[in-house]
């Protein structure tokens, strides 16, 4: 059973441009949605994270949109830049499910210069 | 002062061989979790240790898994009777406390031939 659905599973954007990767969840008890990033040959690194008693949250270039009844939250990249190619997880954690977190499948980001 | 290390940093191995997989966490972090990232996927959790005690092990999928931590700080990931599907990352994250933001490690590469 997958509780965190995440698409898509790849991802191509010209430097500037505004990827956008999309997660939905199962589980009504998360209360916590982080995303990571991981670069290859290296572990995850948390990136940003929100609850749900927001809406949205943005830090630097990166902004989470949260949407609680929809059960949906996305990750925007705003001037995406080569450096931010990577492969991007979503993650839902909270009291329902512990707080280790469920990731989902991961998006492999290319910006290209 | 440095991040969380895991060694070694590739392993590859016979089936049926036994392996040992070690993780030094940020010195201080109460907390120690093991992931399994299959290729494509994002990390699956294992076994978390509070201290010295594994307070939750219901990730390890069979009993050839197991894991010590007789410390509170280093950890081994032992695997018995290797089969070619344990072959994957395995990742090793620590945290200040439990629920506390997850660190990553740059994972060991593990082949099962």
């Amino acid at each position: 059973q997958q509780q965190v659905k995440q698409s898509p599973q790849s991802l191509i954007v010209q430097k500037g441009g505004i990827p956008i990767i999309n997660c939905a969840y199962e589980n009504t008890a998360f209360d916590y949605f982080p995303w990571y990033q991981q670069f290859p040959g290296k572990g995850p690194a948390l990136l940003i994270a929100i609850r749900p008693d927001v809406s949205e949250k943005k830090e630097g270039r990166f902004t989470i949109s949260f949407n609680k009844s929809a059960k949906q939250f996305s990750l925007h990249i705003m001037d995406s830049q080569p450096g931010d190619s990577a492969t991007y997880f979503c993650a839902a954690s909270g009291p329902g499910g512990s707080y280790i977190p469920t990731f989902g499948r991961g998006t492999s980001l290319i910006v290209h210069p | 002062g440095a991040g969380v290390s895991q060694t070694p940093s590739n392993k590859v191995t016979e089936k049926g061989k036994y392996v040992e997989l070690r993780c030094d966490p940020i010195s201080g972090h109460t907390a120690l979790y093991w992931y399994r990232q299959s290729l494509g996927q994002g990390p699956e959790f294992l076994i978390y240790f509070q201290g010295t005690g594994a307070a939750d092990d219901s990730g390890l999928p069979n009993d050839r898994f197991f894991a010590v931590r007789p410390e509170g700080s280093v950890s081994t990931l032992k695997i018995q009777r290797t089969e070619r599907g344990d072959s994957a990352v395995y990742l090793c994250a620590s945290s200040l406390v439990f629920g506390d933001t997850q660190y990553f490690g740059p994972g060991t590469r593990l082949t099962v031939l």
